[in-house]
């Protein structure tokens, strides 16, 4: 079956690094993935989608890879700040072997200190 | 400004009860989602609507049920038939055959 896998401990840095999230997915060949934002006890925000024939997409200080040979996207935030706290989700959808619907990961819970 | 408005935000349901989570949505989409999500888990899709009068089961739509009536609208029923129905619902929509999803709130439902 069709899996999606996020790193489910939490990512903990120092305000200024780069935080890099990763997600892995087997047994699909997406036709695009998708990153969304969730705040805690709210709806998950759309932030960024890349399609399997683009290899890197920018958004200010957000960077999306999308590798279709290692089944990777791997989601960067920038000079981080504690604002950026939150949990991230990575989402599948499209390709040959879908039936139209979306695919989530768990999340993943960044901490941005101070 | 357009969104997604979920009601209620927190609800309590005794066994045995029918509960009705409402979602009204102004940006004109086409298409109306119902996922639940737990704990360490991915969001999951309950039942879907791409066009009004007409809607398709998910992934666990058992012991749920939905209707769409107006364009606007997809209220979603959690049923006495749901056997662990406390969770946190979210409501989402999107434009015609685009797959980038607006969510609402949320509403998170505890049986007591």
């Amino acid at each position: 079956s069709q899996k999606i896998e996020q790193n489910s401990e939490a990512l903990n840095i120092q305000e200024g690094k780069t935080a890099t999230l990763t997600c892995n997915y087997t047994n699909y060949s997406p036709a695009y993935l998708q990153w969304y934002r969730q705040d805690p006890g709210r709806g998950p925000v759309f932030l960024l989608l890349i399609r399997e024939n683009e290899k890197e997409k920018r958004k200010e200080r957000l960077k999306v890879t999308f590798d279709t040979t290692l089944k990777q996207s791997l989601f960067h935030i920038t000079a981080s700040q504690p604002a950026d706290s939150a949990t991230y989700l990575c989402v599948l959808g499209g390709g040959s072997s879908n039936t139209g619907k979306l695919i989530f990961g768990q999340g993943t819970t960044l901490q941005v200190k101070p | 400004d357009g969104g997604i408005t979920q009601s209620p935000k927190y609800l309590f349901r005794k066994e045995g009860q029918n509960v009705t989570l409402s979602c009204e949505q102004n940006l004109n989409h086409d298409a109306m989602y119902w996922y639940r999500q737990d704990p360490g888990q991915g969001l999951r899709l309950i039942y879907y609507s791409q066009i009004v009068n007409d809607f398709q089961k998910g992934d666990i739509a058992e012991g749920y049920s939905v209707s769409r009536e107006k364009k606007e609208s997809f209220p979603l029923t959690v049923t006495s038939a749901q056997k662990n129905p406390t969770a946190f619902y979210l409501c989402a929509s999107s434009l015609g055959g685009a797959n980038v999803l607006t969510f609402g709130a949320g509403s998170r439902l505890t049986v007591l």
